[in-house]
Order: C-alpha cells, then structure tokens, then sequence
C-alpha cells in the first residue's frame, strides 16, 4: 500500500531563508509524486509533479524538488523564502494509470518570519 | 472561466438533514473525485468518476452518494448528516493520457453540521 509521511506539521522560517519540507513514500511501484499549495480558506494548487522523467522537478513560485529513489523521499526547497509562502503544502503519491489515486500527506505548516 | 467550481462554498445545516454539494468543470477531463479534509487538514479520497462509472469508493458511510449527470458535473449528495461529516469537502478532476495523474483541485465546500 502506498503512503506519505511528511516530517514536521509546521515549519518556521525567516523571509529570506532557505524552504526545507520534507516528505518520504513508500509505494510498490515506480510512484507519481506531488507537492501541492493550500493558501488559507483557499482549495489546493499544484506546485510541481514528478512522473519518472527528471529527478529535480521545478514548480511554479520557484519551488523545486529532487526525488531521491534511493531515499524514498521527495523533499520541496526555495532557495529564499516569501512571506506570501506562508500556506500549508501537502506532498502527495500516485500508482499512476487512468486510475490514479492520490494518497495525500498530512501537509506541512510553513510561517514565515519577517 | 474557473477550471473546477463547486457550490456552496460554505454550507451550515442541522443534524439529520440532507445535502447537496454540486460540483462542475470546464477542463473536459474525463475523470472527476471527492476528498474530504478533517479539521486537522487530512485530505482522504472518498469517490472518483470516470465515464459515468464509479471506480475508487474507499470506506465511506453509505449516506454519501456521488451523483454525474455529465462528464463536466460531479455532486456529492449526503443524507442523515452527523457531526462528524463537518469538514472541508474538495471536488477535484483530471484528464485521460498523457497527463491522467495531475488532478486541478476546487476551492472547496466547508460543511457544519450543528
């Protein structure tokens, strides 16, 4: 069965800082993994994918993210940090297929500081 | 020209009655889902649609019914309501090949139950 775990259900940075949030899988086939953006009261936005084509994905507001087989994880950097960052980010995975199904993390917290 | 909508987005009502949460998008994906996210931000899968069939129906109370009248629209109907279907309700889609996995999210649907 797959899953997520994401490593700290709230990150606190300084605006400038460098964005770190974790996230580990675990799936019995080569996965489809995402990160996503919940700005508060707002739905969720895709921030970037990995579909087994290059292992650095970058997404929209400059973040990026490095799926490490290995590792079995898919953690989300920027370089440096906005305070319109502040929002929750769910890391999810997929099977893949016309089915798929996402199974989500249960997202991270980023604040940021001034 | 909202990709994926749904109506209401804030829903209060009295235990015991019956709801609808309509859902609809203009992306003509072929597949549509419901996710229920708890007040502590978990996002679970509940139903997905594709070609009027339903192909993910994870454990959910027989009081929810997903219902397609078309391949643009997917609303979630649900009767007895208890205090525990209190949550933020997210209609999502996605389209077939190349790109089945990417699901665009709507803004969500917070449903009170008193």
């Amino acid at each position: 069965a797959q899953s997520v775990t994401q490593l700290g259900s709230h990150v606190s940075v300084s605006e400038g800082a460098l964005v770190l949030l974790r996230c580990n899988y675990s799936s019995s086939v080569p996965p489809y993994l995402f990160w996503y953006v919940q700005y508060p009261n707002q739905g969720l936005q895709l921030l970037l994918k990995y579909t087994s084509a290059a292992t650095l994905v970058k997404g929209i507001n400059g973040f990026e993210a490095e799926f490490k087989k290995s590792e079995t994880s898919f953690h989300l950097t920027k370089p440096s940090a906005h305070m319109s960052d502040a929002a929750e980010y769910f890391c999810a995975v997929s099977e893949g297929g016309s089915q798929g199904n996402l199974i989500f993390g249960k997202g991270t917290k980023l604040s940021v500081k001034p | 020209d909202t990709a994926v909508s749904q109506t209401p987005k804030y829903l209060v009502t009295q235990m015991g009655n019956d709801k609808s949460i309509k859902c609809e998008q203009n992306l003509g994906h072929d597949t549509m889902y419901w996710y229920k996210q708890d007040s502590k931000k978990f996002l679970k899968i509940m139903f997905s649609y594709n070609n009027k069939e339903l192909i993910i129906n994870e454990t959910v109370p027989n009081r929810f019914s997903p219902k397609s009248p078309d391949k643009a629209h997917l609303n979630l109907h649900i009767n007895s309501l208890e205090l525990g279907d209190s949550a933020v309700y997210f209609c999502a889609s996605s389209q077939e090949a190349p790109d089945t996995d990417t699901q665009y999210f709507g803004p969500g649907t917070r449903l009170t139950v008193l």
